[in-house]
């Protein structure tokens, strides 16, 4: 149990549309960072989210978008969705400073059909 | 660039036998952290070590073990008499440790099947 929940579980979405994904980080952690985790790969880098503003980006095109609230909750969004981007998202928070591992939820399973 | 390679894809024991999982990785930083994480079916990452870069002492943790090796560049994880419950995909990973634990480069993971 590591306090982080993401939601939803499960998503299906066709091509060309726009999801939004929710995270719940822990009280106090004021960093979130996102991945893409494809089908029998290693989750890779989205973006990383430090009180509020986007403080490091991965190998991602633009319409891979977040937002990080006050109440320690984000969001990733991903705008004109493709068929590649059917992957578990995870989201991963912590506090900044504290040398502390990363939290991962749960993951959202996204299918783009 | 950062790199981690976990060249085994999947590993399959008999419950009770030890288990290697490897990890080599690559970074131009003096300072950094490696990780390992393990990804039971339902996909939560869950965390069960952190090494510092300056720190190549080994760790135990139960049946558990971790072996750094900077002059190899690797960071290898035993599980000794292995259990059923040791299966899921396990990841090695990578950070910075100017950008925090939360930017991680990782492997493509060594599924790991323990048979009873």
């Amino acid at each position: 149990e590591t306090g982080v929940t993401q939601s939803p579980t499960h998503l299906i979405k066709t091509r060309g549309q726009q999801v939004t994904l929710r995270c719940s980080s822990q009280s106090g952690h004021n960093t979130v960072s996102w991945y893409q985790q494809a089908l029998g790969q290693g989750p890779q880098f989205i973006f990383q989210y430090y009180r509020e503003e986007e403080n490091g980006r991965g190998n991602f095109p633009p319409r891979f978008s977040g937002l990080q609230f006050p109440n320690y909750s984000s969001e990733l969004n991903v705008n004109a969705l493709e068929l590649d981007d059917s992957a578990l998202y995870l989201c991963a928070s912590g506090t900044w400073g504290k040398n502390t591992e990363a939290f991962f939820g749960q993951g959202t399973r996204l299918t783009v059909v | 660039a950062q790199k981690v390679t976990q060249a085994q894809t999947e590993i399959s024991v008999v419950e009770k036998e030890d288990v290697t999982l490897d990890c080599v990785y690559e970074t131009r930083d003096t300072t950094y952290y490696l990780f390992w994480y393990k990804q039971p079916p339902s996909g939560e990452l869950v965390f069960l070590i952190r090494r510092n870069s300056f720190d190549e002492q080994n760790e135990i943790s139960g049946r558990y073990s971790w072996n750094f090796q900077k002059s190899t560049s690797s960071f290898n994880f035993t599980i000794t008499a292995s259990q059923v419950v040791d299966s899921a995909v396990y990841f090695c990973a990578l950070s910075e440790a100017a950008t925090s634990n939360y930017k991680l480069t990782f492997g493509k993971g060594t599924l790991l099947t323990v048979n009873p």
